[in-house]
């Protein structure tokens, strides 16, 4: 069965350092995945999305992620936090042949400390 | 600015009562969706539909129904045989692009609470 895990909860950074928010998913044909940002009672807002090519996306806001095959991750990343970027993300999933059905993860819970 | 509206922000009901959520765009998208939101949970499919008069169950649609009679409006009713309902339901659109994969458009949701 198709799944997308983001095993951390929460993860805790200090302004102006580097972020990961991990993200790791199990399909059984090509990936396409996705990063989606949700700020406090809002909708999700996407951020960047790999499909092929390049194994780094680069996104809004800064962000950009790594689609690693081999490891099955796509790890969102930012070489510099900004308090402003604390919001819950959502890694997401969707199969090349189902246009449809979009598998979400858990949620990571980011907290930039000034 | 095109964008989803959803309405109520903020929706109570007593138990046993069927309730609407509206959800309405006009970003002339041909698909639409509603997810539920649990705390710790992620986003759960409930419905989505392709194309106008069609639609398909997500992974959660027991309990809930919807209609598409216009290309705008993607109405989800919560009926009284919804187990657990107090939840934030989003609804997001997409025009359709297979290959390209676009991304989900969503509304800002509707916290319903059922006591």
């Amino acid at each position: 069965a198709q799944s997308v895990a983001q095993p951390e909860d929460q993860v805790n950074v200090a302004e102006g350092n580097p972020l990961t928010v991990k993200c790791t998913y199990s399909v059984s044909g090509n990936p396409y995945l996705f990063w989606y940002v949700q700020y406090p009672n809002r909708g999700l807002q996407f951020l960047l999305k790999y499909i092929t090519g390049d194994n780094l996306v680069k996104g809004s806001y800064g962000f950009e992620a790594e689609f690693n095959k081999s490891q099955t991750s796509f790890h969102l990343k930012k070489p510099s936090a900004l308090v402003s970027d604390s919001a819950l993300y959502f890694c997401a999933v969707s199969l090349s042949y189902n246009t449809d059905k979009l598998i979400f993860g858990t949620g990571t819970r980011l907290q930039v400390f000034p | 600015d095109g964008g989803i509206t959803q309405s109520p922000k903020y929706l109570f009901r007593k138990e046993g009562q069927n309730v609407t959520l509206s959800c309405e765009q006009n970003l002339n998208h041909d698909a639409m969706y509603w997810y539920r939101q649990d705390p710790g949970q992620g986003l759960r499919l409930i419905y989505y539909s392709q194309i106008v008069n069609d639609f398909q169950k997500g992974d959660i649609a027991e309990g809930y129904s919807v209609s598409r009679e216009k290309k705008e409006s993607f109405p989800l009713t919560v009926t009284s045989a919804q187990k657990n309902p107090t939840a934030f339901y989003l609804c997001a659109s997409t025009r359709k692009g297979r290959d390209s994969r676009p991304p989900l458009h969503f509304g800002n949701g509707t916290r319903l609470t059922v006591t």
